[in-house]
């Protein structure tokens, strides 16, 4: 079975702090993604990677980097928090060119407050 | 920008019920329509749609593409309880490369009642 692992389950944060959020595969996907979903709003992309230490924007970047540095870990760095990025954090992974069979994790429910 | 709409964004049906879930888009470089549904966790890959005019099917699932007119439905025949969740619509499309992005609608939240 394949296994997409996210770091926390719930974080509680405060306005201005730096937060990792950690996502790891084990299927040795080339490809891994980092969405937040938000009641009424759906699930949006914020960046992507199709390789260590590539990284692709996502639809909504803004306040968020990420880092990959090894194939089977996707990080997910907030610089300083804000209250408008409490959502829940969901990570995914596929093999190249098999976007749509997306692997999630649990999800991360973040709260800024 | 590439946007998925989907309709209703909420049903509540009784069980025996069938349902049909809808999804319009415009995309650039469109590769397929992917229905998804989410439970209490992560979501879940349903179907994977790329031609107009096939059915898919699962059990009592099913699902159809019109690429002329940009929508998908997914129809739920004979509705049970455990069929309550949200379903997610997402388009795959080309993003440059051989590389490819979901871009996912708001869902539908369905609610089957007893």
């Amino acid at each position: 079975d394949v296994k997409v692992t996210q770091s926390s389950r719930y974080l509680v944060k405060r306005t201005g702090e730096k937060v990792f959020l950690e996502c790891v595969q084990d299927m040795d996907h080339e490809n891994m993604f980092w969405y937040r979903q938000d009641p009424g709003l759906g699930l949006r992309l914020i960046y992507f990677s199709y390789d260590v230490k590539m990284k692709e924007k996502g639809d909504i970047p803004e306040g968020y980097s990420v880092s990959r540095e090894k194939k089977e870990r996707f990080s997910l760095i907030l610089e300083s928090a804000s209250t408008n990025q409490t959502s829940m954090y969901l990570c995914a992974s596929s093999w190249t060119g098999v976007s749509y069979e997306q692997y999630f994790g649990p999800g991360t429910r973040l709260t800024v407050t | 920008e590439d946007k998925v709409v989907q309709s209703p964004l909420s049903l509540v049906v009784h069980e025996g019920d069938t349902v049909t879930l809808n999804c319009s888009y415009e995309v650039t470089n469109f590769r397929s329509l992917l229905w998804y549904k989410q439970e209490k966790k992560a979501p879940t890959f349903l179907f994977m749609l790329t031609s107009s005019g096939i059915e898919k099917k699962s059990g009592r699932l099913s699902s159809i593409l019109d690429k002329k007119e940009l929508f998908s439905i997914l129809n739920i025949t004979a509705t049970q309880t455990g069929d309550s969740a949200i379903y997610l619509c997402a388009v795959e499309a080309w993003s440059g490369g051989s590389n490819y992005k979901l871009t996912f609608g708001k869902g539908t939240l369905l609610t089957v009642n007893p």
